[in-house]
């Protein structure tokens, strides 16, 4: 019960497109869910989290929608710009740890 | 304020070796972790701390230990390395509010280990 399943794998879209990766989760315990963002040859940072009080957060051009009944949260970016080229990884909290889905390599062509 | 800081950025060593690897934190954490990383499977974590003298069991224990001996460190040693452990290692640490991780992770830059 402590897999997190991360869909796509890859993502390829249009500038200015809108891009959606999802994650879905069984551990009913699980109230924590961050979302990090990797650019090429450089270290993971938060973009954004969300707790399970919450069905969705948003911050500028990127939000997280969570639906705590189905176990799945999303990662929602709009207007998207070759910037937002990276590798995004979902987690969710399980105990003392964070456990990450196997992450989505999103292009942003110009 | 250098955040989390790692040494060394990169190493080779042939099976059978060992090596510890060294994360420093100077923003006062409790919270520290060990992850690794290999193409397609996301950050997988190793051991953690939830403060100084403290140490648990990750995801991927085996063939590593830790040790957190002072608050601002956090080593991963490999006391006989072997292929499977190539990969790129990253450290973590965050602020605790309370019991669990729900805090943002700050990330060090990541070691490069490649075990021949």
């Amino acid at each position: 019960g402590e897999n997190v399943e991360q869909h796509p794998s890859t993502l390829s879209v249009q500038e200015g497109d809108s891009a959606v990766i999802k994650c879905t989760y069984s551990d009913s315990a699980s109230n924590y869910f961050p979302w990090y963002k990797q650019e090429l040859g450089k270290r993971p940072q938060l973009i954004i989290d969300i707790r399970s009080n919450v069905g969705e957060k948003k911050d500028q051009r990127i939000a997280v929608t969570l639906n705590k009944t189905a176990k799945h949260f999303s990662l929602h970016i709009t207007e998207t710009q070759p910037e937002d080229s990276a590798v995004y990884f979902c987690g969710k909290n399980a105990g003392n740890m964070l456990t990450f889905g196997g992450g989505t390599r999103l292009m942003v062509k110009p | 304020n250098a955040g989390v800081t790692q040494t060394p950025k990169f190493r080779v060593l042939k099976t059978g070796q060992s090596m510890t690897l060294l994360c420093a934190q100077d923003m006062n954490h409790e919270y520290m972790y060990w992850y690794r990383q290999d193409p397609g499977m996301g950050l997988r974590l190793i051991h953690y701390s939830v403060g100084e003298g403290t140490t648990a069991k990750g995801e991927v224990p085996d063939g590593y230990n830790v040790s957190r001996l002072k608050k601002q460190n956090f080593l991963l040693g490999l006391e006989s390395a072997a292929p499977s452990q190539t990969s790129v290692y990253f450290c973590a640490s965050s602020y605790s509010w309370g019991p669990g991780p729900y805090n943002e992770q700050f990330f060090g830059p990541g070691t490069r280990l490649t075990v021949l």
